[in-house]
């Protein structure tokens, strides 16, 4: 089982829909779970971070949190053409305060 | 803004070369991070730096050092490149822990191809 795991997709959402974007991990003591988007050649930007159980909200993005069943999500709203990305989930490592550990990353396709 | 930069966007080299990879932060970071991208594995994390001349491995060390003589700079050396090291190259560099923000800022990443 890898430690993040994510649908690699792509996912493929009209625009205007709710995109909704997955994340599990396996070690129960992380603590620090981030959202980063990843333009084709570019490199990653944070989007959301999330530490505690429940959701967070910030313009159209939406982090949820449920630790009990270890996964986090992402909702983005309205979704936008230009939201068209790769959505990398990372979690903290239990034992380091900077280290994080990276799902593979969602394609999420936005469709005029 | 924090900028981090990389040396290179695009990079060839042919298997046994030594290769150096430079970052340079421009916010007094305490934390670099070199990472390697490719695809369907995500960012695996090669070294780690928590201040000058300080360094840890991560997951995937082997055929990597680095160095890291000034706070702003951390480079990734490949003592002999191999084709296996062909790869997206992303640095990053993220503030103190207990400070304001745990983000980690990427520069824009240099793609290395070892023939």
């Amino acid at each position: 089982q890898k430690e993040v795991e994510q649908n690699s997709g792509p996912l493929s959402v009209p625009e205007g829909a709710i995109a909704s974007l997955n994340c599990t991990y396996s070690d129960r003591g992380s603590q620090s779970f981030f959202w980063y988007r990843q333009y084709s050649g570019k490199s990653p930007e944070l989007i959301m971070s999330i530490y505690s159980n429940g959701d967070k909200e910030d313009g159209r993005f939406t982090a949820q949190l449920n630790k009990a069943s270890q996964y986090v999500s992402l909702l983005i709203r309205d979704s936008q053409p230009s939201d068209s990305a790769t959505y990398l989930c990372a979690v903290n490592r239990r034992d380091s305060n900077y280290q994080l550990i990276w799902g593979a990353g969602t394609k999420l396709i936005i469709k005029p | 803004d924090v900028k981090v930069t990389q040396s290179s966007r695009y990079l060839v080299k042919r298997t046994g070369e030594k290769v150096f990879l430079e970052c340079v932060q421009d916010m007094d970071h305490e934390n670099m991070f070199w990472y390697r991208q490719d695809p369907g594995l995500g960012l695996r994390l090669i070294y780690f730096s928590y201040d000058v001349k300080m360094k840890e491995k991560g997951d995937i060390p082997e055929g990597y050092s680095v160095s890291r003589e000034k706070k702003e700079r951390f480079s990734l050396i490949l003592e002999s490149a191999s084709t296996n090291q062909t790869s997206m190259y992303l640095c990053a560099s993220r503030p103190p822990a207990g400070g304001r923000t745990d983000t980690q800022y990427f520069g824009p990443g240099t793609r290395l191809t070892v023939l």
